[in-house]
């Protein structure tokens, strides 16, 4: 199994919901990211995880809460977010974990959920 | 901390033209560089990359690129595009425990 996987596709969600989205990977990877990415925008790096613990916090708002369950396993908790939090968020992962040279492997994508804030 | 420059935001080539889009890099060490190509909706796809070696480096779907460190660039190139080629574009560079894309390239294919 060489992909990743995100679910839901689609989100719709009020300002006062809490949802979570899900990311799974089978490679063995030990090294997992979240990134938001806005409409004709480049992803932003929002989080890393490596070997299950959180490695880097860009500074994110905490109406975003991430969650490693397992190293297959990457959540991203959702709650009282703004309708500016609309867009594509894509997970991410790679071989080995974090530490030195962490952001020098290829990254594997998944398809993304695509999330809008009313 | 590095970055990405991608000159172009858009271009537009004629299926079957040759294409090359642009990158050009900041970083003091030795980069770690990407392309990845997004199709509307979906995640990104590496074509290639390049970290040491041959400086012409070979991709997937016909694409390469070669790095030229006297200018910092990164250029990717194809000799002839086919209509599933038009997709964004982004060029990437690793390292300082940091991931930076560029604004990315949008490429539109003429039939």
């Amino acid at each position: 199994d060489t992909e990743v996987t995100q679910t839901p596709k689609h989100l719709v969600m009020g300002m006062t919901n809490k949802k979570s989205l899900k990311c799974e990977q089978h490679m063995g990877h030990r090294a997992m990211y979240w990134y938001k990415q806005k409409a004709k925008k480049p992803p932003e790096l929002m989080f890393v995880y490596s070997y299950e613990k959180l490695s880097i916090n860009e500074s994110v708002p905490s109406r975003f809460s991430p969650e490693c369950p397992n190293s297959s396993l990457l959540n991203l908790h959702l709650h009282a977010l703004q309708p500016e939090d609309s867009a594509l968020y894509l997970c991410a992962s790679s071989h080995g974990g974090w530490g030195a040279g962490g952001m020098t492997r290829e990254q594997f994508f998944g398809p993304g959920t695509r999330l809008t804030v009313l | 901390a590095q970055s990405v420059t991608q000159p172009d935001i858009h271009i537009t080539v004629s299926e079957g033209a040759s294409l090359e889009l642009r990158c050009n890099y900041s970083y003091g060490a030795t980069p770690y560089l990407f392309w990845y190509v997004q199709s509307p909706g979906q995640g990104l796809q590496l074509l290639l990359k390049y970290f040491s070696g041959d400086t012409l480096v070979q991709g997937i779907k016909g694409f390469e690129a070669e790095f030229k460190r006297s200018q910092s660039s990164f250029n990717l190139r194809k000799p002839s595009v086919h209509w599933s080629d038009a997709a964004e574009y982004f060029c990437a560079v690793g390292g300082n425990n940091d991931m930076r894309f560029g604004a990315g390239t949008r490429l539109t294919v003429k039939p």
